[in-house]
Order: structure tokens, then sequence, then C-alpha cells
């Protein structure tokens, strides 16, 4: 069975610019999170999805930050413009049923490096 | 939020058991405790999970206490490879939010 994926897995830009940040999940998981990851934190969420619906978005900085989920499949984040302290790694998780019980399976992440 | 209390490190000694606790003093009744790991440069993996019950499997054992206010995520047999750092969450219906876990460290 084929993990997450997730691309690019490095990129480096300079503030104010604009990045993109795809991710497929398991075939069949319904729900998608993203969560980012400063050096030396746990992984904070961004935004989780059911199917193509959000679900909770409470903490993505909605002024720069935006994230899709077209046909409930893949999913991109884009930030729009960059600051310094997005700096960070951008994980992606997906998971199969939405239940207490349910399993996040995680992909190797994005790293965003903004000089 | 429900919130998860560790240590920020721990260190262990290969091949001997390793005891990660997690306080979690404001769980509620529908709140199940979920622990994952993150190797180095890796997204995080789940380890295990449980509601009132200890579990186990391949990974871990997971030792809950009677009142559910503190939780114990035990490796029988450390290796080299499960340096990482260990998660403790309180997982409510989607709810999954971690915190900055620990650190576990383990000497040949």
């Amino acid at each position: 069975e084929a993990g997450v994926a997730q691309s690019p897995r490095y990129k480096i830009i300079e503030k104010r610019q604009s990045v993109a940040f795809w991710c497929n999940p398991i075939s069949g998981h319904a729900t998608l999170y993203w969560y980012q990851q400063i050096l030396g934190q746990g992984p904070k969420l961004l935004i989780q999805f059911q199917n193509n619906g959000v679900v909770d978005d409470s903490q993505l900085p909605k002024d720069r930050f935006s994230a899709e989920r077209l046909k409930g499949v893949d999913s991109t984040l884009k930030i729009q413009p960059a600051k310094l302290e997005d700096s960070a790694v951008y994980l992606c998780a997906s998971s199969l049923v939405t239940a207490n019980t349910g399993e996040l399976f995680f992909g190797e992440g994005s790293r965003l490096t903004v000089l | 939020d429900a919130k998860t209390t560790q240590p920020n490190s721990m260190e262990s000694n290969e091949e001997e058991p390793v005891h990660l606790p997690c306080n979690h003093s404001t769980i509620s009744g529908t709140d199940y405790i979920h622990w994952y790991r993150q190797l180095p440069s890796q997204g995080p993996e789940y380890v295990i999970h449980g509601l009132t019950s200890n579990v186990n499997n391949r990974m871990a054992s997971l030792a809950i206490a009677e009142d559910r206010k503190s939780s114990t995520l035990i490796l029988h047999r450390a290796t080299l490879r499960d340096a990482a750092v260990y998660y403790c969450i309180l997982r409510r219906n989607n709810d999954m939010r971690f915190g900055a876990g620990t650190r576990l460290t383990v000497k040949p």
C-alpha cells in the first residue's frame, strides 16, 4: 500500500514570495490533515478536511495561508506572502476513519526555508 | 483542549525496558490516549492507543491508570532504532493535537 505522498521535499524562498505544497493521501482515506512543525516543537494542526469539506481550520493563519482539497483526494497548501517565521516542515496526514480510534498516516513532510 | 504533560527527555540503555510517562489529568470519558513517535527527518508514526484497559501490540505496551489521569508507554527492549520523540495525545473525535513530546535517547 502506497503511503502519503508530499512534494516538494525541500523549498527555499525569500520572504514575501509564495509557495505551494502538494499532498496525495492514501487511497480511500477521507480525512486529511495539514500540520506545521517548527524546529524543536511538536506538529501544530493547521487544517483538517473530511472529504472536500473543512472540519477545523481554527489555527490556520488565513491572511496568508490557504488550503484546498478538490474532489476529496489531493490537497494543496499555499502560503502567500511568506514570512521568516513560516520556516518549518509541513506535514500531511490522512486517516481512514474519523473515530477516536483512527490511526493517522503521515507523509515525510515538505521542509520550507524562508530567507 | 485536553492537555498532556510529558518529560522533555529521557535516556535508556540498549536492550533495557523503557517506561515513558504521560500525565493527562483533564482527560474526559470519551478521550482516547494515543501515542505516536517521530524518528529523525520523518513524519510521526502511530505506536499504540487505548481507552481504559492496558493494550499490547508488536511495538509497545500501553499501561493506563485506573483513574485514566496518567498513562505509560512501555518499550520492552529498547533498540537504537527506538531513538525518537514520543508524543502522548488525547484524541477526541477528529481532534489530534500534539504537544512537545519526550525525546528518547538510547545508549549502546
